[in-house]
């Protein structure tokens, strides 16, 4: 099975910078996916991190560490659009499924 | 570029009767999902399919059928709608293979209300 964890919420100032953690316990893996999601809205993708590492998109980046079972979502230059939930999810590398298991999801609330 | 959509996107039922949310896709992906996303839960897989006429349960399958004729189309249906099962319903697709980061695509959702 799999356990993912993420901090429920977190608040920052626009123009600032924020981390959102997630840590994962998983039998298997093959890779860690960020989803962003506004309210009333569908998931969207947002990063895919399979290596450790740093994966820079933009004002995104994505940072992953296998041994650790650990990832971030770094957002730059907050802007009050960037208020959403960001959802972790995992994808297996056992039993033959590939389908990811979600985290519950951190809340973001940016103020100006 | 229809991609993936839902219908209802909104549905008032009431306490036993059946419900049926459909899902349609366009990319002919070979993975279809049903979720369900409550607060406090996130998102919850029901049941998905792997091709036509392969199905599998998820985490949360009990009170929940699904199937799948066609490769564009998977229904989910609620064979008698408890309160319990009132929540925000997202559909989505994929193509997921060994080995790569192909990821979910989601509907825009259907919120449903059992009263």
């Amino acid at each position: 099975g799999q356990n993912i964890d993420q901090p429920t919420e977190m608040t920052a100032t626009e123009g600032a910078i924020v981390q959102i953690n997630c840590t994962y316990q998983t039998s298997g893996f093959n890779g860690l996916f960020w989803y962003q999601q506004h309210a009333g809205e569908a998931p969207t993708f947002l990063s895919y991190n399979v290596l450790d590492g740093l994966e820079e998109k933009g004002r995104f980046s994505s940072f992953l560490s296998r041994s650790k079972g650990y990832s971030y979502l770094l957002l730059k230059e907050l802007q009050m659009k960037d208020s959403a939930s960001y959802l972790c999810a995992v994808r297996p590398a056992s039993g033959g499924s590939y389908i990811p298991t979600f985290g519950r999801g951190t809340s973001l609330i940016v103020h100006p | 570029d229809a991609g993936i959509t839902q219908s209802p996107r909104y549905k008032i039922t009431e306490t036993g009767r059946q419900v049926t949310l459909m899902c349609h896709q366009t990319w002919s992906h070979s993975y279809m999902f049903w979720y369900r996303q409550d607060l406090g839960h996130g998102l919850r897989l029901i049941y998905y399919s792997a091709a036509a006429d392969i199905t599998d349960k998820g985490e949360v399958p009990d009170g929940y059928v699904v199937s799948r004729s066609k490769t564009e189309n998977f229904p989910l249906t609620l064979e008698s709608a408890t309160r319990s099962q009132t929540s925000v319903y997202f559909c989505a697709s994929s193509e997921l293979t060994a080995g790569s980061g192909n990821t979910i695509y989601f509907g825009e959702g259907s919120w449903l209300t059992v009263v």
